[in-house]
């Protein structure tokens, strides 16, 4: 079956400008997660969706970044007035509910902001 | 905090021989840790975890509480494992999901 489909995989902005970033996770995973990474770091933990709620985002870096996922399926992680520093991998990830489960990852959104 | 080091950037090895990525963490309760690994243009994905004991693509790692490392070795390393590695630690959401928390990653490369 297709695996975590994220879109767009390249998005070149200009600073202060609003995006979007979207997810399409594995059909029946329950869990879902943003992670971000920057270019020679690990990816970092933004925010944990179970179902439709976020059941953690205490990674969002600022209120400048939101994400929703309001069917329990597709979500989309919102930046509003970008800067240069938001550029990064923006990377989706999804599992079946249950903290054993593996997490199957996308192939991430390159974000840069000019 | 949880944090997860992987000290190495780079390792080179030539094919054949031994190879060890380090990994050493922290965290205050029972971790659960992971190997993540990325091979060119392809997504990250799970290699192996310490609870399944498994030996994947000829990979192993061992948990040492007392060192608190989870380091992965592979006694004869071949070409295609060249690849970046990222060790990982988790944290369990509840009953539901898992945070995990990555290490910076190392680059294998296997030269011929």
């Amino acid at each position: 079956g297709a695996g975590v489909s994220q879109t767009p995989s390249n998005k070149v902005t200009e600073k202060g400008k609003y995006v979007e970033l979207r997810c399409d996770p594995i059909s029946g995973h329950t869990a879902l997660y943003w992670y971000r990474q920057s270019l020679g770091q690990g990816p970092e933990f933004l925010i944990y969706f179970q179902g439709t709620g976020a059941a953690d985002d205490s990674g969002l870096p600022n209120d400048r970044f939101f994400a929703v996922r309001p069917e329990g399926s597709v979500s989309t992680l919102k930046i509003q007035r970008t800067e240069r520093g938001d550029s990064a991998v923006y990377l989706c990830a999804s599992s079946l509910g249950g903290s054993g489960n593996t997490i199957y990852f996308g192939e991430g959104s390159w974000l840069t902001v000019v | 905090a949880q944090r997860v080091t992987q000290p190495e950037k780079l390792l080179s090895v030539f094919k054949g021989a031994p190879v060890e990525l380090k990994c050493n963490y922290s965290y205050s309760g029972s971790p659960e840790l992971f190997w993540y690994v990325q091979y060119s243009r392809q997504r990250l994905q799970l290699l192996l975890r310490h609870i399944s004991r498994e030996s994947i693509k000829g990979f192993t790692a061992d948990l040492n509480k007392g060192e608190t490392s989870f380091h992965l070795k592979k006694p004869f390393a071949q070409e295609e494992d060249s690849a970046m590695y990222y060790c990982a630690l988790s944290r369990g959401l509840g009953s539901y999901g898992n945070k995990l928390v990555f290490g910076a990653g190392t680059i294998l490369r296997v030269k011929s």
